[in-house]
């Protein structure tokens, strides 16, 4: 069974830090993506990446960057915390090939900037 | 990009009843993969069921089904004998044949009622 860990499932951090959001997948997938989950938006792609080093913009990705240096892992970094990234991050994890194979999700990270 | 969309923010639906959650999204594509996903109260993401267009045939997985209308444009999930366990918010999600982006709607929040 696929198992997607993420580091944290509670963070609380000060506007103006360095956050690092790490997420790890155990499946060999080449795909690895960062959502944000707010009430009433749904989720929406910050980042993802289809191979190590690199990545690829989602919707919404002003205020993050991403790091993938193995294939396991990928870690979200919120440059300079504001507030308005408080929210509930998602990483998942898909096969490249096989376009009907679906996303395994982690179980979240709550992050709040005070 | 593809854009998925989700009419019913809340449904409910007594114990050993049957309810309908509604998905249409809009594409150009003939080629892709739809999925519905489960998200528990504070718990992970699941898939529920998937379908893939070129396929008539609805997708059905133990009490989940799907009504799945191409020309529509529509892809519907039926939960029949609802138990309390189904209680969670649904996503309904796209992925296109060529691409490795998943389009989520901004959910369904269903309550199973004793």
């Amino acid at each position: 069974d696929v198992k997607v860990t993420q580091s944290s499932r509670y963070l609380v951090k000060r506007t103006g830090e360095k956050v690092f959001l790490e997420c790890v997948q155990d499946m060999d997938h080449e795909n690895m993506f960062w959502y944000r989950q707010d009430p009433g938006l749904g989720l929406r792609l910050i980042y993802f990446s289809y191979d190590v080093k690199m990545k690829e913009k989602g919707d919404i990705p002003e205020g993050y960057s991403v790091s993938r240096e193995k294939k396991e892992r990928f870690s979200l970094i919120l440059e300079s915390a504001s507030t308005n990234q408080t929210s509930m991050y998602l990483c998942a994890s898909s096969l490249f090939q096989g376009r009907n194979q679906p996303q395994h999700f982690g179980d979240g990270t709550r992050l709040s900037i005070l | 990009a593809q854009t998925v969309t989700q009419s019913q923010p809340e449904m409910s639906v007594q114990e050993a009843e049957t309810v309908t959650l509604s998905c249409t999204y809009d594409t150009s594509e003939s080629d892709y993969y739809l999925f519905w996903y489960k998200q528990p109260p504070s718990r992970q993401m699941i898939l529920v069921i998937r379908q893939e267009a070129y396929k008539q045939q609805n997708a059905t997985e133990n009490r989940f089904s799907v009504n799945f209308q191409k020309a529509a444009k529509s892809f519907s999930l039926k939960i029949s004998d609802s138990q309390l366990g189904d209680a969670a918010m649904y996503f309904c999600a796209y992925r296109s044949a060529f691409g490795n982006q998943f389009y989520f709607g901004t959910g369904t929040s269903l309550t199973v009622i004793p």
